[in-house]
């Protein structure tokens, strides 16, 4: 089955850093999703990446889904405190398996 | 467009009982899925439904119910409840089935199992 790995498992920056994030599949990804949680609460869609090569950007935060589609960063320029949460990147189902998750990255960002 | 709603946000039960928690999708979604969220195992697949039909189902046992109206709105069962239980339960809605394309959650149940 397909499984997704993020690192790191968190991460603590001081407001004004860039940072990244990365989710590794073990098997071809054919839709991958990034999604923000605030702690207790539900998911915010953030961009969806399918094409090889793709990169999307809103507002400061890029995502780049690699040539080979088994792995994907998320970049954040010039962190502020209200990205703090937690990061997940998700997967469309492949041969008849269930949406998937992975564990999450949590981010703090200090003042 | 309203989000997805889901009721109770928060549920304290004790073992053994059962429980009947509700979300209702974004208007003209027919998908709704399930999903638990622990800190231990993460976020996972509970189910999914589509027009009123169960379209897949995650590695939960029969104790995890659920069920979808005819107007989209779906309702999860847990029966016998367990420690291990307590979990945030957060609902997805999409327009299309399988998991595919972008979904959107609410804003979850907190279930408390004593």
């Amino acid at each position: 089955s397909q499984e997704l790995e993020q690192s790191p498992q968190s991460l603590i920056v001081q407001e004004g850093k860039n940072l990244t994030i990365n989710c590794t599949s073990s098997k071809t990804l054919y839709g991958l999703y990034w999604y923000k949680q605030k702690y207790g609460e539900g998911l915010i869609f953030l961009m969806m990446l399918q094409k090889g090569g793709e990169e999307k950007s809103h507002e400061k935060i890029t995502a780049k889904l690699d040539e080979k589609k088994q792995q994907s960063s998320l970049h954040i320029t010039a962190s502020q405190p209200s990205h703090a949460g937690i990061y997940l990147c998700g997967a469309d189902p492949i041969d008849g398996q269930n949406f998937v998750f992975g564990p999450g990255t949590r981010l703090s960002v200090l003042p | 467009k309203a989000g997805v709603t889901q009721t109770p946000r928060y549920l304290i039960k004790t073992r053994g009982q059962q429980v009947t928690l509700s979300c209702s999708p974004i208007s003209g979604h027919r998908s709704v899925s399930w999903y638990q969220q622990t800190p231990g195992q993460g976020l996972q697949f509970l189910f999914e439904y589509f027009s009123e039909t169960q379209r897949n189902k995650g590695n939960f046992p029969g104790r995890f119910s659920g069920r979808q109206f005819s107007n989209s709105r779906s309702e999860m069962n847990v029966s016998t409840l367990e420690l291990g239980d307590s979990a945030l339960y957060l609902c997805a809605s999409s327009f299309t089935s399988g998991g595919a394309g972008e979904q959107f959650f609410g804003p979850g149940t907190r279930l408390t199992v004593l």
